[in-house]
């Protein structure tokens, strides 16, 4: 099946500092999206972003499908966007769309 | 505008009790999903259901029922709760293979 790929596993930055996160998939897919689990456990949407880029804030995405990669730039870090980025990507599976997982980055912002 | 709501936030069950963990959704989206996320993880599908009316196994079905009762409202049921199924659930709904949105999550834990 499709694999999904995030790059890196755990990142530690200093507040007001740049950073981007990667996303690579194995395989044609219909669709992609972000999501941002702060420490509570709450799962935020980003970005729906099949192509193209997208821009949110401090916060911007691009994917290039052709190339079966996404990115997610943070600017400015804030503790508060601490926590762990999942990107996730839609497949067909049968006759039904399915959101397979990447493992996710671990973000740490420390002030 | 809720958007999708579980009940409940917290569970502890004692070893092969039985629960059902409920979600609704006010978006009048077709599709609904149900995951776990076990710690450190990414999110695992467990069923999912693509229109009203229609249930189709995920990644992880084993030891769960599910029931899409209406087009707001798609249940989880455990009927013989274990420790492996300690986990965090989530439910997500989306339109046609497009974007998907998550509710809070229900933490259980199973003794």
């Amino acid at each position: 099946g499709i694999q999904v790929e995030q790059s890196p596993p755990d990142l530690i930055l200093q507040e007001g500092a740049n950073s981007t996160l990667r996303c690579n998939f194995s395989d044609s897919v219909n669709n992609l999206q972000w999501f941002h689990q702060n420490p509570w456990g709450q799962l935020i949407n980003l970005f729906y972003i099949p192509s193209g880029t997208k821009q949110n804030g401090r916060l911007s995405a691009t994917t290039v499908a052709t190339e079966r990669y996404s990115l997610l730039y943070i600017s400015s870090s804030q503790t508060t966007d601490s926590g762990v980025y999942f990107c996730a990507v839609y497949i067909r599976a049968d006759s039904n769309y399915q959101l397979i997982w990447g493992a996710g980055t671990k973000l740490i912002i420390k002030p | 505008n809720a958007g999708v709501t579980q009940t409940p936030k917290f569970q502890v069950l004692k070893t092969g009790q039985s629960m059902t963990l409920q979600c609704a959704q006010d978006m009048n989206h077709n599709s609904m999903y149900w995951y776990r996320q076990d710690p450190g993880m990414g999110l695992r599908l467990i069923y999912y259901s693509a229109s009203e009316g229609t249930t189709d196994k995920g990644e992880v079905p084993n030891g769960y029922n599910v029931s899409r009762l209406n087009k707001r409202e798609f249940s989880l049921r455990l009927e013989s709760a274990a420790p492996s199924q300690t986990s965090v659930y989530f439910c997500a709904s989306s339109p046609m293979h497009t974007e998907a949105f998550f509710g809070q999550g229900t933490r259980l834990t199973v003794v």
